[in-house]
Formats: C-alpha cells, structure tokens, sequence
C-alpha cells in the first residue's frame, strides 16, 4: 500500500458546474477524514467516516457539499453548484480509530472555480 | 469546542542551529491529544510529533521535542540540528475523542537558513 491517494490533483472549473473528488485511504484504514486548506491556513475540517458511517460533518459543509465512503472503501466528496469560494485544496486523510489524532494524509486535489 | 492558536506566522533559523515553535490550544475535554504536523512545499503533510495529555513526560522523536505546558495550555515543538529538509509548514492541532477530530492552527512557515 503506497498512502492514501486523490484524484483528481488539480480540477478548474466553471462556477455553477459541479465536481467530485475521489480518496482512497490506507487499506486497512477504518476513519476517513476530508479537509479543506486554502492558502496560508491551516486545514479545516469538513466531514469524517468511520467505516462507512459519516459520523460528523462540519457546518462549513453546506447542502452544496456531499461525500460517500460506499462499502467503508474509498470516498467521494461532490461539491454542486460551485462558488468561486469553493476554492482550495481538498485533503483527505484516514487513520485507524485506535490510533487516534494520527492521520495519514494525501496530496490533495486543488479545485479552481473560475 | 476546540481552539489551537499559532501567534507566528514565519520564523526562520540558521541550518544545524535549534529552533522553538509556538503553540497554545484550549479545550473543555480533559482527554485529547496534541500534535505537530509538517506539510513540505507541494508535499503532504505528516505527522512529526504525538503527545498525550495525560502523559507528564514531554514527547521525544529524534531531533525533534515538545514541551507541553498542561496548565498554560501551551505546546511548544523544538527542532535541534535543523537541517534544510525541515523547511516547511508546521501545523499544531488537538484531537479529542469527543468529536474524534483533528483542529489544526493557522500553521508557521520555517525556513532554515544554509
């Protein structure tokens, strides 16, 4: 296993259309964290999965924001409607409960909404 | 509710010279966990240092330690011998198992000086 890995890197879009990032953790990752990052800041959190229960989700997750972890496998984040405010790094990040706090993080998909 | 604060945005320090990182955190929850993250330039982050709340002694990973301060609800990150590769982002960010997620600062940039 090589980490947890995001697709796409980097996503330009127009605003109004709609985007979806894909996450893969560590396999044997039960949680499933997503972040949002814009640039200078620190990550904000946005919604977590243990498994494939979504257990929590950030007020900054507006009902334009949905994410998936079908099957407690791999997670879909899906923004509709983009604003030009939707723009910044989307991270994603698993970790085992056990292990608590200590995440394992991806590169991100950097989402520009033009 | 969780709150981590990072006062300073940039510090910069000679390579092979040790260097202090600043860090304070209030939360209500009298179980949590404390971390330092580091995020490379154009690279994922990663965790560099855990400590416990309930452990008295100061984590300990190589060249890098903390000094946690319980009652000033301070946590400071050292980085001895710093070498070049330590150049980067540094996020300080709590975790409890109330909410079972990472709160991150506003991170400082550390450049180190050849």
């Amino acid at each position: 296993d090589t980490g947890v890995s995001q697709d796409p890197r980097h996503k330009i879009t127009k605003r109004g259309q709609n985007v979806t990032f894909r996450c893969d953790p560590i396999s044997e990752h039960n949680r499933l964290y997503w972040y949002r990052q814009t640039l200078g800041q620190g990550p904000e959190f946005l919604t977590y999965f243990q498994n494939e229960a979504q257990l929590e989700k950030s007020r900054l997750l507006s009902d334009r924001f949905s994410a998936e972890r079908p099957k407690g496998s791999f997670s879909t984040l899906e923004i509709q409607r983009t604003e030009q405010g939707d723009s910044a790094m989307y991270l994603c990040a698993s970790s085992l409960s056990a292990a608590p706090g200590e995440l394992f993080f991806g590169e991100g998909s950097r989402l520009t909404v033009l | 509710a969780q709150t981590v604060t990072q006062s300073q945005p940039e510090m910069s320090v000679q390579e092979a010279e040790t260097v202090t990182l600043s860090c304070t955190y209030d939360t209500s929850e009298s179980d949590y966990y404390l971390f330092w993250y580091k995020q490379p330039p154009s690279r994922q982050m990663i965790l560099v240092i855990r400590q416990e709340a309930y452990k008295q002694q100061n984590a300990t990973e190589n060249r890098f330690s903390v000094n946690f301060q319980k009652a000033a609800k301070s946590f400071s990150l050292k980085i001895s011998d710093s070498q070049l590769g330590d150049a980067a982002m540094y996020f300080c960010a709590s975790f409890t198992g109330a909410n079972s997620k990472l709160t991150f600062g506003k991170g400082i940039t550390l450049s180190v000086r050849p």
